[in-house]
């Protein structure tokens, strides 16, 4: 089955400065991947999301890239503010199957003002 | 449209209760997930229901069990509650398998 590890654990940076999270994947038949945000007492919120047919997907100050051939994906945020602070959670599933969508463990982000 | 609702959003319990929470999905999806999220653990799956059938589970014991009406609606009932139950116990509605899923608040579940 797939399995996704999520990349750092961990991650303060600075206001305005810019935020990286890394996951791999395991399925090369893996075609949809999410990605979520949850802030604390919340339910995770989805954020943004890429299919395996786009290489790059921006929405504002976020993107995510996709590589299908290293079988890897990376969530970028830009000029981060302190309200992107919240646990941050990347996701694989193969769309069409019936397999579950699998996450990673999930990344705490922690933006100082 | 209204999102994904659970109630009751807060429970405490005791060890050898058993419990039922509820997951109403977004209109028109009829695949519910539920997942437990622990701290430090992550997100992890319990079981997948579509259109009343349970299409996928996880590794959960028999205790963990889950149900799903035609209207789309959910359960989960665990039994026997122990102490290590206590978690978020979080609902994600789909309009099918595979497809962008969405959570509701969840309900935190303490057992003492």
């Amino acid at each position: 089955g797939e399995n996704v590890e999520q990349h750092p654990s961990t991650l303060s940076v600075q206001e305005g400065d810019s935020a990286v999270i890394k996951c791999t994947y395991s399925d090369s038949a893996s075609n949809y991947f999410p990605w979520y945000k949850q802030e604390l007492g919340k339910g995770p919120q989805l954020i943004i999301d890429i299919r395996s047919n786009v290489g790059e997907k921006k929405d504002q100050r976020i993107a995510v890239t996709l590589n299908k051939t290293a079988k890897h994906f990376s969530l970028h945020i830009t000029e981060t503010q302190p309200e992107d602070s919240a646990v941050y959670f990347c996701a694989a599933i193969r769309q069409g199957g019936s397999e579950k969508l699998v996450f990673g463990k999930g990344t705490k982000l922690t933006v100082n003002p | 449209k209204a999102g994904v609702t659970q109630t009751p959003r807060y429970l405490i319990k005791t060890r050898g209760q058993q419990v039922t929470l509820s997951c109403s999905p977004i209109s028109g999806h009829r695949s519910v997930s539920w997942y437990q999220q622990t701290p430090g653990q992550g997100l992890q799956f319990l079981f997948e229901y579509f259109s009343e059938t349970q299409r996928n589970k996880g590794n959960f014991p028999g205790r963990f069990s889950g149900r799903q009406f035609s209207n789309s609606r959910s359960e989960m009932n665990v039994s026997t509650l122990e102490l290590g139950d206590s978690a978020l116990y979080l609902c994600a509605s789909s309009l099918d398998t595979g497809t962008s899923q969405f959570f509701g608040p969840g309900t935190r579940l303490t057992v003492l």
